[in-house]
């Protein structure tokens, strides 16, 4: 099993570009997350899924969107980016549950100039 | 609404002891799950312990064990015989039940192994 992979490691953007990055997972979960880590900072949740088709908002959405067409792929856009979404984002999945432990991606290290 | 403290910024200990991370947490649900995480220098995140509200028994997995205070609202992760890799950030997460969801993280606590 690869577990959760994400796509790109690293991208630069300028103000105003869009991107997708991509998320994958093999462990047939249902639940998929994603999260953005600020320098020296925890986690924050930006949106979540609880199966295919269904999506919801965590902390922080704004300027983000997903979408979940498949139990595998949970993929994170976003449009017009700006200097405040430089950061690393997780992708993660888990069983469902109280007690289900996440599993991360890589990461995938943004910046915004 | 729920919320994680770790007000230890960073940590230092001497390779072969134990140390202890401090977690603190607020919920009015009485059903959460709290989870400790280990964040090397390459970036990825390791699952390494988690407890539940209803656990009798505090939980334990190798040299982690967690310090479960329910009255104090605490969560601390004991680590003992500290290894040099070990050296790594260590955020406590938690979930509540109403909405298990949402996994709440706090900031973190960098963590040096002196040799």
């Amino acid at each position: 099993n690869a577990g959760v992979t994400q796509t790109p490691k690293f991208r630069i953007l300028k103000i105003g570009q869009s991107m997708t990055l991509q998320c994958t997972q093999d462990m047939n979960h249902n639940y998929m997350y994603w999260y953005r880590q600020d320098p020296g900072m925890g986690l924050k949740l930006i949106y979540y899924s609880v199966g295919a088709g269904i999506t919801d908002k965590g902390e922080v959405p704004n300027g983000y969107n997903v979408s979940r067409s498949t139990t595998e792929d949970f993929p994170l856009r976003l449009e017009l980016a700006a200097p405040s979404q430089t950061s690393v984002y997780f992708c993660a999945s888990s069983y469902s549950g109280l007690k289900g432990e996440q599993y991360f991606g890589p990461g995938t290290r943004l910046t915004v100039t | 609404a729920q919320k994680i403290t770790q007000t230890q910024p960073g940590m230092f200990v001497q390779e072969k002891e134990a140390v202890t991370l401090d977690c603190t947490y607020d919920t009015s649900d009485p059903s959460y799950g709290l989870f400790w995480y280990k964040q090397p220098s390459s970036g990825e995140m390791i699952f390494l312990i988690y407890q539940g509200s209803y656990d009798q028994q505090n939980a334990t997995e190798g040299r982690y064990s967690l310090n479960f205070q329910k009255a104090r609202k605490s969560a601390n992760l004991v680590i003992s015989a500290s290894q040099l890799g070990d050296s790594a950030m260590y955020f406590c997460a938690m979930r509540v039940s109403y909405n298990n969801n949402d996994m709440r993280f706090g900031a973190g606590t960098r963590l040096t192994v002196k040799p």
